[in-house]
């Protein structure tokens, strides 16, 4: 079936310096790739997604790559702060559909 | 922006009991829904999807007559664990899709509830 590999699970940094997070999806149909924010005892934030028609995306201090070719997608954030510190998830549509596998989340944490 | 809610935040029962939990949109319509649980520490794994006017479709492993849902109206569905054991202990999530009839967000974004924790004794 459908899978979603998210690596590394635990990524710490130092504030001001920046964190990749990497996923790998199996679905060649997938078409949309959100990327979550989730902090403890709260429900998943959408923070940025891409399509699958898109190469990159930038918000701010936060961009995501896809390589539709390797099935591969990063997310990537630049000066991180203490409050970036959360789980992050990576996600990918199930085809077209509204549907998600979400991959199996990192947790980062941002030093002082 | 969209918004979902969910009601109770939390919730703590006795074994054998039943429980329900909502789920709201609050500034649009959605005629699906989708029903999470997330273990400590553990990814998002999808339970089942809720459809307005039929019925829910599960993911393979979900018992149905023990996670009955119910999509009663267009901005409403609710999940009710049914004789509810400590191994149900768990926070469900739900998220309903963006576009469709009242055009929030955009194709295959998912808005996502606060999540309920259910603690089972």
């Amino acid at each position: 079936g459908e899978n979603v590999e998210q690596h590394p699970s635990t990524l710490s940094v130092q504030e001001g310096d920046s964190a990749v997070i990497k996923c790998t999806y199996s679905d060649s149909a997938s078409n949309y790739f959100p990327w979550y924010k989730q902090e403890l005892g709260k429900g998943p934030q959408l923070i940025i997604d891409i399509r699958s028609n898109v190469g990159e995306k930038k918000d701010q201090r936060i961009a995501v790559t896809l390589n539709k070719t390797a099935k591969h997608f990063s997310l990537h954030i630049t000066e991180t702060q203490p409050e970036d510190s959360a789980v992050y998830f990576c996600a990918a549509s199930i085809g077209g559909t509204y549907k998600y596998i979400f991959g199996t989340g990192t947790r980062l944490k941002v030093l002082a | 922006g969209a918004v979902v809610s969910q009601h109770p935040s939390w919730v703590i029962c006795k074994s054998g009991t039943s429980v329900k939990i909502e789920c709201r949109s609050l500034d649009f319509q959605a005629t699906t829904m989708f029903w999470y649980r997330q273990f400590p520490k553990q990814s998002l794994m999808l339970m089942a999807t809720s459809n307005e006017g039929s019925k829910a479709t599960y993911e393979q492993g979900v018992e149905k007559d023990k996670f009955l849902i119910n999509h009663a109206s267009l901005t409403l569905s609710t999940l009710t664990v049914t004789s509810a054991h400590p191994e149900d202990s768990s926070f469900y999530i739900c998220s309903a899709p963006g576009g469709g009839l009242a055009g929030a967000g955009v194709y295959n974004e998912q808005f996502f509830g606060p999540g309920t924790r259910l603690t089972v004794l």
